[in-house]
């Protein structure tokens, strides 16, 4: 079974830019997440999604971030415009369902650097 | 209250030692306490988790146990390999609910050979 795909790898932009990641989850899964891992902290969640509908986006600042689902398969997250303090590591995550009991398969994550 | 603390932030220890990883939570309500492993490069990946109703699981070498009175847990790994050297995250979540995981800071772990 093919794992959680992200797309690109590595980016570097400079400030002011916009950005896009993309996300194929494992087949099957409904729930998807995408989350912030600044280095040498832990995932923080930016939002979550029932098929196509974000279900907790209390963590995403709308006011440069912003995400879609579109037919509740793929996903693809934007930053418009990055600043400095984007830099970090963007992970997406699957699951069959939204409970903690439903385990959480991440993708290698997209390593962003702004400049 | 929904913060997960770990410690140590880094740990090294020969092969065949038992490197010992502590966390500590302060919400009552979380009852699901997970583990994940983290490689360079790769997303974090789930190692052993554990609830409330029991004090220690065991899957190979990789022990949790847990202190629900002291809101405490810790990670275990017997006869650690070179290959254990990785990132190791403890989290805390409900487990029946929709609720986020909250994830420590991590513990990056060396095992020499």
């Amino acid at each position: 079974e093919a794992g959680v795909v992200q797309s690109p790898r590595y980016k570097i932009i400079e400030k002011k830019q916009p950005v896009a990641f993309w996300c194929n989850p494992i087949s099957g899964h409904n729930t998807l997440y995408w989350y912030l891992q600044n280095l040498g902290q832990g995932p923080e969640l930016l939002i979550r999604y029932e098929n196509e509908e974000a279900v907790d986006d209390s963590q995403l600042p709308k006011d440069r971030f912003s995400a879609e689902r579109l037919k509740g398969v793929d996903s693809t997250l934007k930053i418009q415009p990055a600043e400095l303090g984007d830099s970090a590591v963007y992970l997406c995550a699957s699951s069959r369902g939204s409970g903690s009991y439903n385990e959480q398969f991440f993708g290698p994550g997209t390593r962003l650097t702004v400049l | 209250q929904q913060q997960v603390k770990q410690s140590p932030q880094s740990l090294i220890v020969q092969k065949g030692g038992i490197p010992i990883i502590n966390c500590a939570y302060e919400n009552t309500a979380f009852d699901y306490f997970p583990w994940y492993q983290q490689f360079p490069g790769k997303g974090p990946a789930l190692l052993i988790a554990i609830r409330p109703d029991v004090s220690e699981k065991k899957e190979g070498r990789f022990t949790i146990s847990f202190n629900k009175s002291a809101k405490q847990f810790s990670l275990h790994i017997m006869d650690s390999q070179p290959g254990d050297s990785a990132t190791y995250f403890c989290a805390a979540s409900r487990y029946s609910s929709a609720s986020k995981i909250i994830f420590g800071s991590g513990t990056r772990l060396s095992i020499r050979p």
